[in-house]
């Protein structure tokens, strides 16, 4: 079945430091990637996706890039802020479409 | 913007007793989707639906039920809860063939 496996945190940084959080997949066909952040006290909500290979998805200047060979979608951000201490996860959709498989969620701090 | 609504953001229960977890979405949305996520395990699939009437087991149905008599309407059942269904619960919603889940703010449910 699918699986989707994250690093484990805390990952504790200071504000402008460089981030990355680990996400590797299995899964059968070409499912589509995710990471959805949720924020203290928050549901969660979808900060960037990849629909297929080589695909870079991007937004508040986090980016992750679908790689199907190394089977991973790695999000990064080049300087973090503050305000981007949440918990990170990693998720990829299955044959469906629309049921989706979810990592362990990485909890991000960051110190002024 | 879509709004996804858990009726109770925290709940106290008794060991055996019935409880109900209601969860409405007003963006017109087929599929509904109930998640419980607790610490290191991320997010696990409790049950779905695509359609009113309709629901699917997720990956951890057992001890749960669910209804959809409305399309705006998801509710989970715990028949007898018990205390290792303590945890957080998660309603989701999306469009039919969409890997973009929207979440409510969740329901944190202890079971005594």
């Amino acid at each position: 079945g699918n699986s989707v496996t994250q690093m484990e945190g805390p990952v504790t940084l200071s504000e402008e430091a460089f981030l990355t959080i680990n996400c590797t997949y299995t899964a059968t066909g070409y499912p589509s990637l995710f990471w959805y952040v949720q924020y203290p006290g928050e549901g969660l909500q979808l900060l960037l996706k990849a629909t297929k290979a080589d695909d870079k998805g991007s937004n508040k200047g986090f980016e992750a890039t679908y790689r199907k060979e190394t089977t991973s979608f790695h999000l990064e951000k080049g300087s973090v802020q503050v305000s981007d201490s949440a918990v990170y996860f990693c998720a990829l959709s299955g044959a469906a479409g629309n049921k989706l498989t979810f990592g362990g969620g990485t909890r991000v701090l960051v110190k002024p | 913007d879509v709004k996804v609504t858990q009726s109770s953001r925290y709940l106290v229960k008794r060991t055996g007793e019935k409880v109900f977890l209601e969860c409405v979405q007003d963006m017109d949305h087929e599929n509904m989707f109930w998640y419980r996520q607790d610490p290191g395990l991320g997010l696990r699939l409790i049950y779905f639906s695509y359609d009113v009437k309709m629901k699917e087991k997720g990956d951890i149905p057992e001890g749960y039920s669910v209804s959809r008599e409305k399309k705006e309407r998801f509710s989970l059942i715990l028949e007898s809860a018990s205390t290792n269904q303590t945890s957080m619960y998660l309603c989701a919603s999306s469009l039919l063939v969409s890997g973009e889940l929207f979440f409510g703010e969740g329901s944190r449910l202890t079971v005594l």
